[in-house]
């Protein structure tokens, strides 16, 4: 099979302070991460495309001074929310494709945001 | 204009019975993928099935099936036999360029789907 874990599965913090979220893949190497923003009874909107070393590409509209994205191995993803405030409270998904199987995308379970 | 058009904000269906969920796609490429996942409330997604263009059945995975008419540019899901746990929203998806790992999915908004007794 092919696991992608994320951490934490929910974090509620106070309006500026920054939050980082991990990625990872258990059990496979993934040499890209992708990252998907969710608000409520809405679609998964695409905020960034992460590789392994170098450096992430995003999506128009997404602040990348924001949203930190770093990809430092060939299983781990993170993204920083820097400042947050209570607009970036939402729902945050990676996935990854694995390696030779590129009709396949595994999404991590996902992590709730709620900045107060 | 929208890649992935799912016009079914909500269908409601009884155990048992089979039922259809709506997806038409827009791309200009001959080589994409088109995806169907199922996110029930934990916000898990679930992959359900994929469907490539260039194949030639329609995918089948267990109680789903992907009603792939290239011409119409639509790719509906079947669920036969609904069950209560099929209760969630549903997702269509397209990657373009398949062959290549690094191309991200392209979501619908989605289709709540409530099977009841």
């Amino acid at each position: 099979g092919a696991v992608v874990s994320q951490h934490p599965s929910w974090v509620i913090c106070k309006s500026g302070t920054s939050v980082k979220i991990e990625c990872r893949s258990l059990d496979f190497q993934a040499t890209t991460m992708f990252w998907y923003r969710q608000f409520p009874k809405q679609s998964l909107m695409l905020m960034a495309t992460s590789n392994e070393g170098s450096k992430a590409t995003y999506e128009q509209g997404v602040e990348k001074d924001k949203f930190l994205i770093n990809h430092a191995s060939l299983t781990l993803s993170t993204l920083t929310v820097t400042s947050a405030h209570p607009e970036d409270s939402s729902f945050y998904i990676c996935s990854a494709s694995k390696q030779g199987f590129p009709d396949t995308q595994y999404f991590g379970p996902g992590t709730r945001l709620t900045v107060l | 204009a929208q890649k992935i058009t799912q016009t079914q904000p909500g269908m409601f269906v009884q155990e048992k019975e089979a039922v259809t969920l709506d997806c038409t796609y827009d791309t200009s490429d001959q080589s994409y993928g088109l995806f169907w996942y199922k996110q029930p409330s934990s916000g898990e997604m679930i992959f359900l099935i994929y469907q490539g263009s260039y194949d030639e059945q329609n995918a089948t995975e267990g109680r789903y099936s992907l009603n792939f008419q290239k011409a119409r540019k639509s790719a509906n899901l079947v669920i036969s036999a609904s069950q209560l746990g099929d209760s969630a929203m549903y997702f269509c998806a397209m990657r373009e360029t398949p062959n290549q790992a690094g191309t991200a999915l392209i979501f619908g908004k989605g289709t709540t789907l409530s099977v009841s007794s």
